[in-house]
């Protein structure tokens, strides 16, 4: 079953505004991580936040991860008509040896020009 | 700097049918994964190997078969198409660390 679930589904928003998506995951994770896909392409990593890490920086993103709610957020600031895509949070779980990923169902982002 | 390679691009298949998608990696990742992406879904876990030789199941493996014979190939067969299996399928290898993904494989079965 899915693990994340983001939170909006959809969002839309003026360019130059600030996005948040949020994400929730139900086990115990190794790490968690963001991914972006450009409609009918593949995704494409955008930041990795280790379960003993709070917060990461990437350019324009913010990554913040809560264990104890078992939530992420990410924050794109200043967006740009370029940002428009779909945004998936996905977690390793701890003790996986797999490393596999487990995914949300993604939260679509339109930046308005 | 190709990444990770997926071919075909696009597949039409009458039920039935069968075919193997090609997954090829040139980073020396160990492990290799394959997706399958439905509307409005995530992406959600077929098959994975965790290196040479080695395959496992993952969330959604029935109607799916896999093989890893060389490090950086990872094949993924169906051997007798249903319409259910219609999506978008995507490799990606991995380091441990993030993931690199192929730019997906549309397959639809009539």
């Amino acid at each position: 079953s899915q693990q994340g679930e983001e939170d909006p589904q959809a969002l839309s928003i003026q360019e130059g505004e600030n996005a948040t998506m949020n994400c929730s995951y139900k086990t115990s994770i190794n790490n968690l991580q963001w991914y972006r896909q450009n409609s009918g392409r593949g995704l494409v990593h955008l930041i990795l936040i280790r379960s003993n890490e709070r917060e990461k920086h990437s350019g324009r993103l913010r990554v913040t991860l809560d264990t104890s709610k078992k939530s992420s957020s990410l924050l794109i600031t200043a967006s740009r008509a370029a940002d428009t895509a779909s945004y998936f949070c996905a977690t390793v779980d701890s003790g996986a040896g797999s490393y596999q990923l487990t995914f949300g169902k993604g939260t679509k982002l339109s930046v308005i020009p | 700097n190709a990444g990770v390679t997926q071919t075909p691009k696009f597949r039409v298949l009458k039920t039935g049918q069968s075919m193997t998608l090609l997954c090829a990696q040139d980073m020396n990742h160990e492990y290799m994964y394959w997706y399958r992406q439905d509307p409005g879904m995530g992406l959600r876990l077929i098959h994975y190997s965790v290196g040479e030789g080695t395959t496992a199941k993952g969330e959604v493996p029935d109607g799916y078969n896999v093989s890893r014979l060389k490090k950086q190939n990872f094949l993924l067969g169906l051997e007798s198409a249903a319409p259910s299996q219609t999506s978008v399928y995507f490799c990606a290898s991995s380091n441990q660390g993030s993931y690199t993904f192929g730019s997906g494989t549309r397959l639809t079965v009539v």
